[in-house]
């Protein structure tokens, strides 16, 4: 069973569209974050949500919007694409408290 | 703000030899973990081996061991008898123990070839 999914694992958009990707998690965890890996492979958080709420918001411009429906999901939202915008996204989650992290298999983002 | 510098870029080691990735961090903390992470080509990140701060014994998980050295903020991951399937990048992690800082900071990773 797969423990952190991402959907889709490809995403290939027009600069100025609207996309969202989406996470789950299914290993009852508190915390979910998302991270962006540039195409120098340096990774980055964006985004944790513990239960429902945000708890790490780091400078990322408000075109990208996580909204979590539940405690397993987390969906990011991202509002205006622009080329910069093009990476590798990583939903992860843990418990709270936990150091262990499980991330999910990435999306690839490309904008034209 | 904590930093981890990873200054190989990319590394490579002939198949059975052992090879040692070198991280190095920055700190004011007492009590935090530190993580080594793989990135095969498939893109998944998989946990490779974790340390926490306030243990003074090196980590081990079967051919993977690190080399903590805690008042040089060094933090080394050895290979032993590498693998063909060893390739992958190689991510240091830091974290805080503080509550409310989950995020993982993340050296810029280091390339492994693994020659046969």
């Amino acid at each position: 069973d797969t423990a952190v999914s991402q959907t889709p694992k490809y995403l290939v958009t027009q600069m100025g569209n609207d996309k969202s990707i989406k996470c789950e998690q299914n290993l009852g965890h508190d915390t979910m974050y998302w991270y962006k890996q540039d195409s120098k492979k340096f990774l980055k958080i964006m985004f944790s949500y513990n239960n429902k709420e945000l708890i790490i918001n780091e400078t990322v411009p408000n075109r990208f919007s996580p909204k979590s429906p539940d405690k397993a999901h987390l969906n990011l939202h991202i509002n205006s694409l622009e080329l910069g915008d093009s990476a590798v996204y990583f939903c992860a989650s843990s418990q709270v408290g936990a150091e262990v992290k499980f991330f999910g298999p990435g999306t690839r983002l490309t904008v034209l | 703000a904590q930093t981890v510098t990873q200054s190989q870029p990319e590394m490579s080691v002939q198949e059975a030899e052992t090879v040692t990735l070198s991280c190095t961090y920055d700190t004011s903390e007492s009590d935090y973990y530190l993580f080594w992470y793989k990135q095969p080509p498939s893109r998944q990140m998989i946990l490779v081996i974790r340390q926490e701060a306030y243990k003074q014994q090196n980590a081990t998980e079967n051919r993977f061991s690190v080399n903590f050295q805690k008042a040089a903020k060094s933090f080394s991951l050895k290979i032993s008898d590498s693998q063909l399937g060893d390739a992958a990048m190689y991510f240091c992690a830091y974290r805080s123990p503080r509550g409310g800082s989950e995020k993982l900071v993340f050296g810029k990773g280091t390339k492994l070839t693994v020659n046969p």
